[in-house]
């Protein structure tokens, strides 16, 4: 079975704080990807990797930045965390098969 | 761009059936999708179709999918309470996955 792991299920952060979400995979996947999802408007895509050191922006990467620095391991990072940042993060790593995702079991947090 | 649609919400008994629907509008798409998102989890694969197929049967679970009209549908036969859960359509063309806003099954004893 396929496993993504995200490091956290929930966080409190302060508003101006800098934060790191970590997220792993042990499927070997080239692409992984960073959603936010919020009542209402579904799940949106924040960036998503190809391969190592390689990213692209998704629907609504401001105030985001992402790292790639191993296959396995996709880190999505808030430079200066905002109230409007409180959501839950889902992490997913794709397999080449069918172009299924696989997630992560989400992290919430909530920037005070 | 891609836009997926879907109803928000679906209530039945236990032991119906349940129907959820889906259209979408990219007429190039490959594959198409239906995950399961229980509360404060991830999304998890329920089965998806390739973009030639009609129909899709796994268990419980019947997928069908009108190309012509662009709508796919999910039926979940004989619906039980721990079936209670979003519902997220999704189709994609190339590799980023265009979801759904979900739609909100809830299954009543």
């Amino acid at each position: 079975d396929v496993k993504v792991t995200q490091s956290s299920r929930y966080l409190v952060k302060r508003t101006g704080e800098k934060v790191f979400l970590e997220c792993v995979q042990d499927m070997d996947h080239e692409n992984m990807f960073w959603y936010r999802q919020d009542p209402g408007l579904g799940l949106r895509l924040i960036y998503f990797s190809y391969d190592v050191k390689m990213k692209e922006k998704g629907d609504i990467p401001e105030g985001y930045s992402v790292s790639r620095e191993k296959k396995e391991r996709f880190s999505l990072i808030l430079e200066s965390a905002s109230t409007n940042q409180t959501s839950m993060y889902l992490c997913a790593s794709q397999s080449p098969t069918g172009n299924i995702q696989y997630f992560g079991a989400g992290t919430r947090l909530s920037v005070l | 761009g891609e836009d997926v649609e879907q109803s928000l919400f679906l209530s039945v008994r236990e032991g119906d059936s349940s129907v959820i629907n889906c259209t979408y509008t990219d007429s190039s798409s490959t594959y198409l999708y239906w995950y399961k998102q229980e509360p404060g989890a991830g999304l998890q694969l329920l089965t998806y179709i390739f973009s030639n197929m009609d129909m899709k049967q796994d268990q419980r679970l019947t997928v069908l999918l009108n190309k012509k009209d662009k709508h796919l549908s999910l039926r979940i036969a004989d619906t039980q309470t721990g079936d209670s859960a979003i519902y997220f359509c999704a189709e994609t063309e190339y590799s980023t996955l265009t979801f759904g806003k979900g739609t909100m099954l809830l299954v009543s004893p």
